[in-house]
């Protein structure tokens, strides 16, 4: 079946730091792989998503490539703020986009 | 305006009584999905729905029940709540993966729900 594994946390960094949050999976089929972010009293909302084996996902500063040889998706920035503080979901979906598996969440606290 | 909305946004009740908890959108969206999320767990799947005609059940469906009214609305009930059952719950949309869209969820603010 499909199912993700994330990093555990909580993570703590100095401002400025390199992140990375680990982010591995199990899948059928062709899955789109998403990083998801949850800042404090929202909801999810994407942050960036790859398609298809080698693709980089990237936004505001965040990156993750899709590979498949080691069924990896490992979200890195290289140099986190205060505002980056929040939680991050890895998720898959299926071949088709019908299912949507999610990962535990990260929570990551930045500080200055 | 959000384009997920969920009702109400926080809700306290007892051991027993019937909740429901609203969704409504306005992205035009034809799927539909509740999720449950606790700490340490991630977000989990309670029901889903890929048209008005279409309900599924997810991995923790027990205990809850769903209805689509329409394209916008999918409200969730808990028809007798205990206390494992508090949470926050999100509502979420997505649209038909084509390959030319994102194919991601949209989500909603969430309700966190507490039984006493």
């Amino acid at each position: 079946g499909n199912s993700v594994t994330q990093m555990e946390g909580p993570v703590t960094l100095s401002e400025e730091a390199f992140l990375t949050i680990n982010c591995t999976y199990t899948a059928t089929g062709y899955p789109s792989l998403f990083w998801y972010v949850q800042y404090p009293g929202e909801g999810l909302q994407l942050l960036l998503k790859a398609t298809k084996a080698d693709d980089k996902g990237s936004n505001k500063g965040f990156e993750a490539t899709y590979r498949k040889e080691t069924t990896s998706f490992h979200l890195e920035k290289g140099s986190v703020q205060v505002s980056d503080s929040a939680v991050y979901f890895c998720a898959l979906s299926d071949s088709w986009g019908n299912q949507f598996y999610f990962g535990t969440g990260t929570s990551l606290t930045v500080i200055p | 305006d959000a384009d997920v909305t969920q009702t109400p946004r926080n809700r306290i009740t007892k051991t027993g009584k019937r909740i429901m908890l609203e969704c409504s959108q306005t992205k035009g969206h034809d799927r539909m999905y509740w999720y449950r999320q606790d700490p340490g767990l991630g977000l989990r799947l309670i029901y889903y729905s890929f048209d008005v005609k279409d309900i599924n059940k997810g991995e923790i469906s027990d205990g809850y029940s769903v209805s689509r009214q329409a394209q916008a609305k999918f409200s969730l009930s808990l028809e007798s709540a205990i206390p494992n059952q508090t949470a926050l719950y999100f509502c979420a949309t997505s649209d038909l993966w084509t390959g030319k869209n994102t194919g991601e969820l949209f989500f909603g603010e969430g309700s966190r729900l507490t039984v006493l």
